[in-house]
């Protein structure tokens, strides 16, 4: 167990639709990283928050959006969504230190139907 | 930019023989190197990671890799694989706010 919970586990949804993914990070943890699993792309990282602060993004689409809110957890936000959003999608967190480990949570699984 | 290559998509080995997983990164400055495992409907536990200093880490469950810049590679080794260590492999490469990662590669143990 690293610490990192998510939920839900699974979602099942249609196109079109918005979801909400939720992360809370390991105790003492400010930094949190969202990536997406894909069976074509693979492990792309989406976007990472520390303290509350967007800190960098990757390869997230507009239609995606997240934040850390003050107790530090994180939401995922994904609108319109598509067939192709169909992913797991990880959170990750790690410490104030510069280079430090992502410890990942289990996932959640979203399917768009 | 970062990036990883995983040559070996599958990989299959014998109960209690030998494995090694390739790695190769491109990556500008003095990279920090990770090997995640993934066993099925589950998330990413890390293995081993290497930041500096000694270039062969020891990790758990038996694991352990070798940092070589003069090939940019990093390979993870286990002398002898149980059936539990079926899964599918990631190398990643890191900066301050990102984990690129490999096309991961596929473990499978025949008894």
């Amino acid at each position: 167990d690293s610490g990192v919970t998510q939920t839900p586990k699974h979602l099942i949804t249609a196109t079109g639709q918005r979801v909400t993914l939720r992360c809370s990070p390991r105790s003492g943890d400010l930094s949190v990283y969202w990536y997406q699993q894909s069976l074509d792309q693979g492990l792309q990282f989406l976007i990472q928050y520390y303290n509350g602060e967007e800190r960098a993004k990757g390869n997230i689409l507009e239609r995606f959006s997240a934040q850390q809110f003050p107790d530090l957890h994180s939401e995922l936000n994904l609108s319109s969504l598509e067939l192709g959003d169909s992913a797991l999608y990880f959170c990750a967190s790690s410490g104030t230190g510069a280079r430090e480990t992502q410890y990942f949570g289990p996932g959640t699984r979203l399917l768009v139907l | 930019a970062q990036s990883v290559t995983q040559p070996d998509i599958h990989i299959t080995v014998s109960e209690g023989a030998s494995l090694e997983l390739r790695c190769n990164y491109s990556y500008g400055a003095t990279p920090y190197l990770f090997w995640y495992v993934q066993s099925p409907g589950q998330g990413l536990q890390l293995l081993l990671k290497y930041f500096s200093g000694d270039t062969l880490v020891q990790g758990i469950k038996g694991f352990e890799a070798e940092f070589k810049r003069s090939q940019s590679s990093f390979n993870l080794r286990k002398p002898s694989v149980h059936w539990s260590d079926a899964a599918e492999y990631f190398c990643a490469v890191g900066n301050d706010y990102k984990l690129s990662f490999g096309a991961g590669t596929t473990v499978t143990v025949r008894a």
